[in-house]
């Protein structure tokens, strides 16, 4: 069965600082692999998605960016983080319409 | 600009009462449509999900219901258990083919013993 894995479950860095979430999938090849942010009282915004390695399409512009290094990672970084990246961002892959997400990962930028 | 739109932002309900959680969309071009359910803390969990070919399916507890001609849809749990208190999610798919989803923004579900 697949699995699907983040690291950190939880983060609190300066304004200003670097960011490198990871995401990975088990059990898998080639799937669709997602970054969503849901801030605090809101729903789940798509920030990119990837259909294959280095490809990446970005939903919103920002300062994080993503990268997909091999068939089953996924990173999102960012050089210089801001208040406003604070939130709880969620990894997901698929091979059609259902996507199957992640534990999250709770970034607090301070 | 809105797509998904989940209007109740809170829902009640006793244990054992049917809960209705409705969602509605403005693209028509939308053809898949899907719930999710997400507890604090964690990732959201995909629960059932409904093509624009079909107006119903079930699963269970958890029925969808897709009202093509007011783009509308709901999700029926019954019976509500106090374990079905969660956050819920609609989204929809087809615009792009089924890479993207369009995720309205959540109704939290109480049931309460």
């Amino acid at each position: 069965s697949q699995t699907i894995h983040q690291w950190p479950a939880t983060l609190v860095q300066p304004v200003g600082s670097p960011l490198s979430l990871e995401c990975t999938v088990e059990g898998t090849s080639n799937p669709n692999l997602y970054w969503y942010r849901q801030a605090a009282g809101r729903g789940l915004q798509l920030l990119f998605y990837s259909v294959g390695i280095g490809q990446i399409s970005s939903e919103v512009p920002q300062n994080l960016s993503a990268s997909r290094p091999q068939d089953r990672q996924f990173i999102l970084s960012s050089k210089k983080l801001l208040l406003s990246d604070s939130g709880f961002y969620l990894c997901a892959w698929s091979f059609s319409y259902e996507q199957y997400f992640g534990p999250g990962t709770r970034l607090t930028v301070t | 600009d809105q797509q998904v739109k989940q209007n109740s932002p809170s829902l009640s309900v006793q244990e054992g009462r049917i809960s209705i959680l409705n969602c509605d969309y403005t693209n028509s071009m939308f053809d898949y449509f899907l719930w999710y359910k997400k507890y604090p803390a964690e990732g959201p969990t995909f629960l059932i999900s409904i093509s624009s070919i079909k107006d119903k399916n079930e699963d269970g507890r958890f029925t969808v219901f897709l009202n093509k001609s007011a783009k509308h849809l709901s999700l029926h749990i019954v019976p509500s258990q106090p374990g079905d208190s969660a956050v819920y999610f609609c989204a929809a798919s087809g615009l792009t083919g089924f890479q993207k989803l369009v995720f309205g923004t959540g109704t939290r579900l109480l049931v309460s013993p």
